[in-house]
Parts: structure tokens; C-alpha cells; sequence
């Protein structure tokens, strides 16, 4: 089946860090990617979708200039959180979907914690 | 705007047993998917059954099936014969299926805790 790999699986660095998370699809062309923050025991809550060669469409509320998103080919995309701070301290999950109402699939998550 | 409730936070079933989750959703469209998705203690969201709006056939995959009723905005999760590897965070999901691509998001309920005993 269609697999999507997300690394880091868990990143832990001091306050001020910008840190990478990058999601693949591997066996399959990924037209949009979702990014997503899951806090404990919560829902995960929608940050932003790319499409790939374009700007990523972000939620209300999420800073563009803090979460920067790149979908650089159709196999790539990548969330950079720029100067980190605890409060970023969160689990980010991507998703990759195939085609615009193709099945949508998750990666691991990335445990992102700021010290 | 959509929106997916999931009104069970917990719920708990013996081994063997059958288990519902409930699951309501508010829309104006009249095309959409709906879903169930599983998240273990992994942490990975698998995606459990889906199910197309325009289908009037409940969706069926193995011990999991769904009561899909479009009037009433109901969608709820069966699963049979429950085993503890189903322990996990259930999410309820909605999807407009406007041809459009990016508008395509998936709006998650606020799930539900499902332990399995043994």
C-alpha cells in the first residue's frame, strides 16, 4: 500500500533552533500534502496544505513566517519551524493525498520538543 | 462550515465483544466522504473504512462496518469481535469532494478512546 515516511520521528533542541521535518511519499505522487499539529489527547488540528510548485495555503491562526512549508516536487514536502520556542514543543503530522479525491495517507509524526 | 462530533471521549469493551462509536456531522453539501480513522498508541493514523455520501450501501471492511444514515447525519463505527490490538483513538472524519484539490480537507471529529480488555 501506499506509504508516506516522515523524519525526524522525534527532534529534541534548545529554544531559538529552526528545525526540518520531511515528508516523502514513496510509492506514489503526492498533488497535495497536509501538514498537521496533534497536542495530547486532542484532534489533530489542520496547519496547512501544499500543492506542489506552489505557495502552501495555511490556516487561520498559523503563522506563515514561523512554519514554513515547501512542496518542492511531488514526492517532497517540508515543514521548517523557524526559531523555535517551547510553546512549539507539539507532535506534527504530514499526509499525503493522491489526486484531488485520492485516499489520504498518514506519516509516522515527528515529536518536536523545545527545550 | 462542516463540522464532526464525536460525543463519546471513552469508551471500553471486553475482548470478543462488539463495540459502536458515534459519530454526528453538520454540512450543506450534498457530496462527501466521511471516515474512520484509527490512531494507536503509535501514534500512526490508519485509515479504517470510508464511505462516499452518494452510496446508500454501508461501507464493510472485515469486523469494521458503519451505519451510515445521510438523513439524519449519523455515521457510526461497528466493530465485531473486538481484539486488543483495536485499542486506539478513534477519529471521525468529513470530506467535501468539490473538484478542486486543495479545497479538499479533512475535518476531524475530537475522538474517541477506545480500550479493548481483555
Amino acid at each position: 500500500g501506499a506509504v508516506v515516511s516522515q523524519h525526524p520521528s522525534r527532534v529534541i533542541c534548545k529554544s531559538g533552533t529552526s528545525v526540518k521535518i520531511e515528508c516523502r511519499s514513496l510509492d506514489f505522487q503526492a498533488t497535495t500534502m497536509f501538514w498537521y499539529r496533534q497536542f495530547p489527547k486532542q484532534s489533530l488540528m489542520l496547519m496547512a496544505t501544499s500543492n506542489e510548485g506552489s505557495k502552501a495555503t495555511y490556516e487561520q491562526g498559523v503563522e506563515k513566517d514561523k512554519f514554513l512549508i515547501n512542496h518542492a516536487s511531488l514526492t517532497l514536502s517540508t515543514l521548517t519551524v523557524t526559531s523555535a520556542h517551547p510553546e512549539d514543543s507539539s507532535f506534527y503530522i504530514c499526509s499525503a493525498r493522491e489526486g484531488g479525491l485520492g485516499p489520504q495517507h498518514f506519516g509516522d509524526g515527528t515529536r518536536l520538543s523545545i527545550l | 462550515a462542516q463540522t464532526v462530533t464525536q460525543s463519546q471521549p471513552e469508551m471500553s469493551v471486553q475482548e470478543a465483544e462488539t463495540v459502536t462509536l458515534s459519530c454526528t456531522y453538520d454540512t450543506s453539501e450534498s457530496n462527501y466522504y466521511l471516515f474512520w480513522y484509527k490512531q494507536p498508541p503509535s501514534r500512526q493514523m490508519i485509515l479504517v473504512i470510508r464511505q462516499e455520501a452518494y452510496k446508500q450501501q454501508n461501507a464493510t471492511e472485515n469486523r469494521f462496518s458503519v451505519n451510515f444514515q445521510k438523513a439524519a447525519k449519523s455515521f457510526s463505527l461497528k466493530i465485531s469481535d473486538s481484539q486488543l490490538g483495536d485499542t486506539a483513538m478513534y477519529f471521525c472524519a468529513f470530506m467535501t469532494t468539490n473538484y478542486g484539490g486543495a479545497t479538499n480537507k479533512l475535518i476531524f471529529g475530537t475522538g474517541t478512546l477506545l480500550a479493548v480488555q481483555p
